[in-house]
């Protein structure tokens, strides 16, 4: 069965400063990948997605996601953190072939001016 | 640019009362989802319908929870009756119809936010 794992409940970093989100998932299989991010009270907007090709895939507002087969990983990177990013970011997995896409549990960002 | 409309955004309701929460996909999205997101948690998915069908509705607790889409449009789900445990955001997403460009990519609306009594 599907299954994603997110290692960490809450991250803080401070403004400017560089951020890595981790995330992995379990698939028999190559799954498509994604992250989405959260705002308080809002639903769910998609950051960017991998579903084959180039391991390294961008994604909208600066952030980047590695595919690391051999780690079954898919982390989340951004260079510098702006305080708008303050946010809740899920990671989710989805069998090929439409069936149901699977959400970790989340980890809540804090930025520190 | 377009968007997943749901209604009500906000619904307190007293345990053993019925509520109702509405959905409108994207135009054109064929599939469409309803997940459940207890606070702290991600969301869980309740039912996922391709147009009218049911494709997955495993996690739907099926004694208190129904989920339709008539027309393969808008849907509704209702939960009769509510019980504490199901306060809850309650998401709706939609994506194009498997097999598409797009498909497995969820567009989600802003939710539902249930409070049970």
């Amino acid at each position: 069965a599907q299954s994603v794992t997110q290692p960490d409940i809450h991250i803080t970093v401070s403004e400017g400063a560089s951020l890595e989100l981790r995330c992995n998932y379990s698939y028999g299989a190559t799954p498509y990948l994604f992250w989405y991010v959260q705002s308080p009270g809002q639903g769910l907007q998609l950051l960017l997605k991998y579903f084959s090709g180039d391991t390294l895939v961008q994604g909208i507002k600066g952030f980047e996601a590695e595919f690391k087969r051999s780690q079954s990983s898919f982390n989340l990177r951004k260079p510098s953190v702006h305080w708008s990013d303050a946010a809740e970011y899920f990671c989710a997995v989805a069998a090929t072939g439409g069936f149901k896409t699977i959400f970790g549990a989340g980890t809540r960002l804090f930025v520190k001016a | 640019e377009a968007e997943v409309a749901q209604s009500p955004r906000y619904k307190i309701t007293e345990k053993s009362q019925a509520v109702a929460f509405w959905c409108d996909p994207i135009s054109g999205h064929a599939t469409l989802y309803w997940y459940r997101q207890i606070l702290g948690q991600g969301p869980e998915l309740l039912v996922q319908f391709q147009d009218e069908s049911v494709v997955d509705d495993s996690q739907l607790p099926k004694d208190r929870f129904s989920a339709e889409r008539l027309k393969g449009v808008d849907s509704t789900l209702k939960i009769q009756p509510a019980e504490l445990g199901d306060s809850a955001m309650y998401l709706c997403a939609s994506s194009p119809r498997d097999g598409t460009s797009g498909a497995n990519v969820l567009t989600f609306g802003a939710g539902s936010r249930l409070t049970v009594l």
